[in-house]
């Protein structure tokens, strides 16, 4: 079955202490993407990656590191959190880079963060 | 940063009426997205449209993209309980960047049976 997966799907945390969600995707697909959600602020885009080693920073990147190694692999890593990076994170993916914004965006089912 | 606009934000609605949702904008896009997002889930492309003034249909869902490739609508017939959720729409940059999409805010719908 095509799928982005996430891990772990909830995670309650302390400030100050590293954390890595990770997303990994079955499609063969180039475009891979973190977002995260917020009651009032909908939907807003952390990192993106057009392909393997090819990582570029959304609207929303500070506090936040990602990497790209292998083509279906795409872990979000929090070196310090903090309370206000407590939010709904979606990891998703597309066929393609370049042109992404016409193709379909597969979203994971989500990683509820709490930190405190 | 290009911005959407969604309204209206929340619509509880009984069934079988019908209903628009509204994506405004004052930017142009390359394309237009609808997302479904259901609780505890990930948002759920329904539709893409490219073309200004493009009109497509799903089942009792009618999306419209504007002339100007700055709004679009959705458009939900007789509704049904099962089209409770937030309607997201997303528009791609028109001008050739590949930094993904601009989501809006969101409307949350509410089916009452």
């Amino acid at each position: 079955e095509a799928q982005v997966t996430q891990n772990p799907r909830y995670l309650i945390t302390v400030t100050g202490k590293k954390l890595t969600v990770t997303c990994s995707q079955n499609m063969n697909h180039e475009y891979m993407s973190w977002y995260r959600q917020d009651p009032g602020l909908g939907l807003r885009q952390i990192y993106y990656s057009m392909n393997v080693e090819v990582t570029d920073k959304g609207d929303v990147p500070e506090g936040y590191k990602v990497s790209r190694k292998e083509k279906r692999n795409f872990p979000l890593i929090l070196e310090s959190p903090s309370p206000n990076q407590t939010s709904l994170y979606f990891c998703a993916s597309s066929l393609s880079g370049w042109g992404a914004r016409t193709y379909e965006q597969y979203f994971g089912p989500g990683t509820r963060l709490t930190v405190t | 940063t290009q911005l959407l606009e969604q309204s209206p934000q929340f619509l509880s609605i009984q069934e079988g009426e019908n209903l628009t949702v509204y994506c405004n904008s004052s930017s142009v896009f390359s394309s237009l997205q609808w997302y479904r997002q259901e609780p505890g889930e990930g948002p759920v492309l329904l539709v893409t449209v490219v073309t200004g003034g493009e009109v497509k249909k799903l089942k009792r869902l009618t999306f419209q993209f504007g002339d100007a490739r700055k709004d679009s609508s959705l458009h939900i017939t007789a509704a049904q309980p099962g089209d409770t959720g937030l309607y997201l729409c997303a528009g791609g940059d028109s001008g050739g960047g590949a930094d993904g999409l601009t989501f809006g805010k969101g409307t949350h719908l509410i089916i009452q049976p």
